[in-house]
């Protein structure tokens, strides 16, 4: 088993630019979740979902869209980056919600310049 | 906002001490998690402990939960220069969605 992957390790964005970053997971987990890690500030929720067709805002949702429209992957959209964005992206994933540890991909390192 | 907070935030330990890392919260939790993160890598889960337990143990690590001051400590027993990442604890508050809040870590460097 891959685990949970991400795409890209790296990207370097302009202000207004939109992307896609990707996350799959080949564990048939049917929670996954996005986080961004700033320095000394540990990990913030983005968005989650408890399965495919249901999303949810996290802590930190505003500037992201996210969507699952299957079990395997969780796409993160930044619809126009700002500098603000400017993190560490985690996907993760994990069987359920509550008392189930969380398995996490790799990150990737977004500049926005 | 974060529900934990992990004291000390660095700690600096020679090969074979043992290391102490402590994780306070706030609210009433359904269970509190531990991971760990190397440089530049993703968390790995540790350990686990439901609010009804007060240790757990796995391999060199020893967690325990006082539900009644709401912290917790993580100690890593003979620790080798393999132990150096950052730790942090993350909670599922009772009552809530479900999804992990996480502290801003404590960054651990043990030295050979």
């Amino acid at each position: 088993n891959a685990g949970v992957t991400q795409t890209p390790k790296f990207q370097v964005l302009k202000t207004g630019q939109s992307m896609t970053l990707q996350c799959a997971q080949d564990m048939n987990h049917e929670y996954m979740s996005w986080y961004r890690q700033d320095p000394g500030m540990g990990l913030r929720l983005i968005h989650y979902s408890v399965g495919a067709g249901i999303t949810d805002q996290g802590e930190v949702p505003n500037g992201y869209n996210v969507s699952r429209s299957t079990t395997e992957d969780f796409p993160l959209r930044l619809l126009s980056a700002a500098p603000s964005q400017t993190s560490v992206y985690f996907c993760a994933s994990s069987q359920g919600l509550f008392v189930n540890e969380q398995f996490f991909g790799p990150g990737t390192r977004l500049t926005v310049l | 906002s974060q529900q934990g907070e992990e004291d000390p935030q660095a700690l600096s330990i020679q090969e074979g001490e043992n290391a102490t890392m402590n994780c306070s919260y706030k609210t009433s939790i359904n269970n509190l998690q531990w991971y760990r993160q190397n440089s530049g890598r993703g968390l790995v889960h540790l350990i686990l402990i439901r609010s009804n337990e007060r240790e757990k143990h796995s391999g060199r690590l020893r967690v325990t939960l006082d539900t009644s001051k709401k912290s917790s400590s993580l100690l890593i027993t003979a620790s080798r220069a393999a132990d150096t990442a950052s730790y942090f604890c993350a909670t599922v508050g009772k009552g809530s969605q479900g999804n992990l809040i996480f502290g801003k870590g404590t960054k651990l460097s043990v030295k050979p």
